[in-house]
């Protein structure tokens, strides 16, 4: 039992280029979000999924795509990088909305040039 | 909107001292409300919770209690270890989706 895997671990882009991070869950959980994480900032939410074919905005979502194709994965899309979007981004998951607590990935590192 | 203010840090104390790490929060709805904890290089894990008014959560001597009416949810310990160094996030969670909104984060680092 894994929990919640995030890859890659770490990335370098120039500005322009794009990239996609997975997030994958072995859980069973229906709801899955992205957050980035930035200094002094705490996590803000980027984009959720309620669950599989699903996807909503968060706090902060330009700049970014997501697709939940199959239910123990969420992808998050960087069209064309931009260096406002170096952060540390989390994958996160949850089971339900009664069962609330969220469970975190790793985290993939992005920086920006 | 749903908001959440954390103590600033970085906070440092010597092993054994007590801890306090303040926490209010505002909220529209009847939210859930947590304590995540990041240890170096790694994700965020769950501290401890509270549900409802007047719920006190409590994990590894932490302990936190859910104050509707200061909507307050403090982080205590009564000795900190050394290996309780970590970031400490508080946060809320409401919406449909039971988004977490987060504090901003207070770093602690316990001295030997």
């Amino acid at each position: 039992n894994a929990g919640v895997t995030q890859t890659p671990k770490f990335r370098v882009l120039k500005t322009g280029q794009s990239m996609t991070l997975l997030c994958a869950q072995d859980m069973n959980h229906e709801y899955m979000y992205w957050y980035r994480q930035d200094p002094g900032m705490g996590l803000r939410l980027i984009h959720y999924s309620v669950g599989e074919g699903t996807t909503a905005k968060g706090e902060v979502p330009d700049g970014y795509n997501v697709s939940r194709l199959k239910k123990q994965n969420f992808l998050l899309g960087l069209e064309s990088a931009a260096p406002s979007q170096t952060s540390v981004y989390f994958c996160a998951s949850s089971y339900s909305v009664t069962k609330e607590t969220q469970y975190f990935g790793p985290g993939t590192r992005l920086l920006v040039l | 909107g749903d908001s959440v203010t954390q103590m600033e840090g970085p906070v440092t104390l010597s092993e054994e001292a007590f801890l306090t790490i303040n926490c209010t929060y505002t909220a529209t709805g009847y939210p859930s409300l947590f304590w995540y904890v990041q240890y170096p290089g790694e994700g965020l894990q769950l501290l401890l919770k509270a549900t409802k008014a007047d719920d006190k959560g409590s994990n590894k001597g932490f302990e936190a209690t859910y104050r509707k009416e200061t909507t307050s949810f403090h982080l205590e310990k009564g000795s900190v270890q050394v290996s309780d160094s970590a970031v400490y996030f508080c946060a809320l969670s409401d919406g449909s989706a039971r988004q977490l909104t987060f504090g901003s984060g207070t770093q602690l680092t316990v001295l030997p």
